[in-house]
């Protein structure tokens, strides 16, 4: 089973909107947390924002906010005011694992997000 | 710093060939991995360390190996190539801060190396 399922292929959105991009999660494990990264077309993985399952509060980073519903088990990423260069490939990943051990990172399909002038 | 430096950027190889792709990180990261990129399924994890010496596997391990005798250096070898193994190959480290894990420390990325085998 998926542990991490974006149900959103390709998205197309105008620039200056706000955008979703939707992650949901399966774990058992009471301690995870949650990653969202961005490839651009030139191949490289960026790091945009974190989430914590104990974090009381929802993260954001700049334009970047994370809207997360624990008991539903998602971890939506929001993008304020969209533009022309936030077009790229979104991952959502999940970190899984004892915080003393191995902690494997579980990486979701991707969503391909295109920003229209 | 480099961050987590991959060669070499492109390689094409003929079925049955061996190679190595090879990761280094300045990082003094304990955690190293090896991810595959295909079209469709996101990034699966192929082989990580947790520290020289300690190796496992990840989701898709077969037809791959790896050691890790440094803390530095994280290589991944193909011992016989085969054209399902065609795909963007990602090593990345992180963070994890001895006895005290960093649990929010973000993977860094190596740039990738793109493998065709025909």
């Amino acid at each position: 089973a998926q542990k991490i399922t974006q149900t959103q292929p390709g998205m197309f959105v105008q620039e200056k909107e706000a955008v979703t991009l939707d992650c949901t999660y399966d774990t058992s494990d009471p301690s995870y947390g949650l990653f969202w990264y961005k490839q651009p077309s030139s191949g490289e993985m960026i790091f945009l924002i974190y989430q914590g399952s104990y974090d009381q509060q929802n993260a954001t980073e700049g334009r970047y906010s994370l809207n997360f519903q624990k008991a539903r088990k998602s971890a939506n990423l929001v993008i304020s005011a969209s533009q022309l260069g936030d077009s790229a490939m979104y991952f959502c990943a999940m970190r899984e694992g004892p915080i003393q051990g191995a902690q494997k990172l579980v990486f979701g399909q991707g969503t391909r997000l295109t920003i229209n002038p | 710093n480099a961050g987590v430096t991959q060669t070499p950027k492109f390689q094409v190889l003929k079925t049955g060939q061996s190679m190595t792709l090879q990761c280094a990180q300045d990082m003094n990261h304990e955690y190293m991995s090896w991810y595959r990129q295909d079209p469709g399924m996101g990034l699966r994890l192929i082989h990580y360390s947790v520290g020289a010496g300690i190796t496992d596997q990840g989701e898709v391990p077969n037809g791959y190996n790896v050691s890790r005798s440094t803390t530095e250096d994280f290589p991944l070898r193909l011992l016989s190539a085969a054209p399902s193994q065609t795909s963007v190959y990602f090593c990345a480290s992180r963070e994890t801060g001895g006895k005290r894990a960093r649990h929010n420390s973000p993977l860094h990325f190596g740039n990738g190396t793109r493998l065709t085998v025909t």
